[in-house]
């Protein structure tokens, strides 16, 4: 079983299209995260949410909104997309944040290729 | 805030040698450090980490590290690298900032290649 799952692996669209990525996971943790890896492999962290709760937007476009309708799931739905939006979006989870006591271990997913025309 | 930094940007080394890849991290309070490896066209998968206690800790696959405070550095080991270990390695640090930022922060990583 994928513990953290993301959905679709390939988004191939154009300029100016909203699309939206999907995760899941299924380990029971309580912070999930996007982060984003550009063509030279660099990771930057865009969101997280603890209990469906917002705690780290950085310096990202409002055209990113992440959507947690539960602990389990954090969708990234994206609007009027660019070129530069092209690049690997990884969902990650980890047990808890590490103002909450955790450790701070991530677990990502599998990763959602995104490439705009 | 914190930043990572990593040494090489790409190794490559020939199998059976040893490897060792460098990271420092900037923030003078108490963290937690952890090394990822991304195999090609894969996910982040964790290698090992350190969070207290003894400063060399082991992973998976034989690879180590070790975690010198004074130097700010937790460098990356294998005595005998392998041709399955070719992929991108990144180092990322946490701090117990207490209120502040959560999540990971990565390095740039390096690109490792082992030649047969």
């Amino acid at each position: 079983d994928t513990a953290v799952s993301q959905t679709p692996k390939y988004l191939v669209t154009q300029m100016g299209n909203d699309k939206s990525i999907k995760c899941e996971q299924n380990l029971g943790h309580d912070t999930m995260y996007w982060y984003k890896q550009d063509s030279k492999k660099f990771l930057k962290i865009m969101f997280s949410y603890n209990n469906k709760e917002l705690i780290i937007n950085e310096t990202v476009p409002n055209r990113f909104s992440p959507k947690s309708p539960d602990k389990a799931h954090l969708n990234l739905h994206i609007n009027s997309l660019e070129l530069g939006d092209s690049a690997v979006y990884f969902c990650a989870s980890s047990q808890e944040g590490i103002e909450q006591g955790g450790t701070g271990e991530l677990f990502f997913g599998e990763g959602s290729r995104l490439t705009v025309l | 805030a914190q930043s990572v930094s990593q040494h090489n940007h790409h190794v490559i080394l020939s199998e059976a040698a040893s490897l060792e890849l460098g990271c420092n991290y900037s923030y003078g309070g108490t963290v937690n450090l952890f090394w990822y490896v991304q195999y090609p066209g894969q996910h982040l998968q964790l290698l090992l980490k350190y969070f207290s206690g003894d400063p060399l800790v082991k992973g998976i696959k034989g690879f180590e590290a070790e975690f010198i405070k004074s130097k700010f550095s937790f460098n990356l080991r294998k005595p005998s690298v392998q041709w399955s270990d070719t992929a991108e390695y990144f180092c990322a640090v946490i701090p117990y900032s207490g209120g502040g930022a959560d999540g990971l922060t990565f390095g740039k990583g390096t690109h490792l290649i082992i030649q047969p």
